[in-house]
């Protein structure tokens, strides 16, 4: 089944311990991104890659590191978590960037006290 | 900067009626439109999308839209609402520009279905 996983779905951490968001998807597809979720903002980019070792900044990247060291996988890192990162995770992969159907993952709800 | 607009954040209808969610885009170029539902604890899936060709584009489970160049609009409809379709539904955009690099997400609208 294609699909794209993310673990862990749900997630309660206190400012400062840093934290990796796995994502991996089984589709080989070259495009990946990680968005975050937020009540009447939509969603909104935070990290893109468009291919093993090539990753660039979204629209909201501060606080956040990606890595693509393989094609099937594109963990989001959060160094030192704050507040006001407090939101629902998605990552998502897709053929080609522009016209194609991004596949989502189930997200992960992530709580920073 | 291309933007991406839906009136309306939350949608009521009753089941049975029309199903009618708005969206419009901001860019003189056309770009490439999509609606995606998000279900209750789930990621978002595809519902449609318009690239090119014909302006009408049907999606699953009986939703449809029309890309309206003159009106830079998407909306999204549905003839009879049924209970399932409670959810949140988000218009999104790409550019067709080569180097465009995102799809840009609308802000979302809940719409609940009245028994």
């Amino acid at each position: 089944e294609a699909q794209v996983t993310q673990n862990p779905r749900y997630l309660i951490t206190v400012t400062g311990k840093k934290l990796t968001v796995t994502c991996s998807q089984n589709m080989n597809h070259e495009y990946m991104s990680w968005y975050r979720q937020d009540p009447g903002l939509g969603l909104r980019q935070i990290y893109y890659s468009m291919n093993v070792e090539v990753t660039d900044k979204g629209d909201v990247p501060e606080g956040y590191k990606v890595s693509r060291k393989e094609k099937r996988n594109f963990p989001l890192i959060l160094e030192s978590p704050s507040p006001n990162q407090t939101s629902l995770y998605f990552c998502a992969s897709s053929a080609h960037l522009r016209w194609d159907e991004q596949f989502f993952g189930p997200g992960t709800r992530l709580t920073v006290l | 900067a291309q933007s991406v607009t839906q009136l309306g954040s939350h949608v009521s209808v009753s089941e049975g009626a029309l199903v009618l969610l708005r969206c419009n885009y901001s860019s003189s170029v056309p770009p490439y439109l999509f609606w995606y539902v998000q279900y209750p604890n789930q990621g978002l899936q595809l519902l449609l999308k318009y690239t090119t060709g014909a302006t009408l584009v049907k999606g699953i489970n009986g939703f449809e839209a029309e890309f309206k160049k003159s009106e830079t609009s998407f909306h999204l409809t549905k003839p009879s609402a049924h209970m399932s379709d409670a959810a949140e539904y988000f218009c999104a955009v790409s550019d067709r520009d080569s180097s465009a690099s995102k799809i840009i997400f609308g802000s979302g609208t809940r719409l609940s279905i009245r028994p």
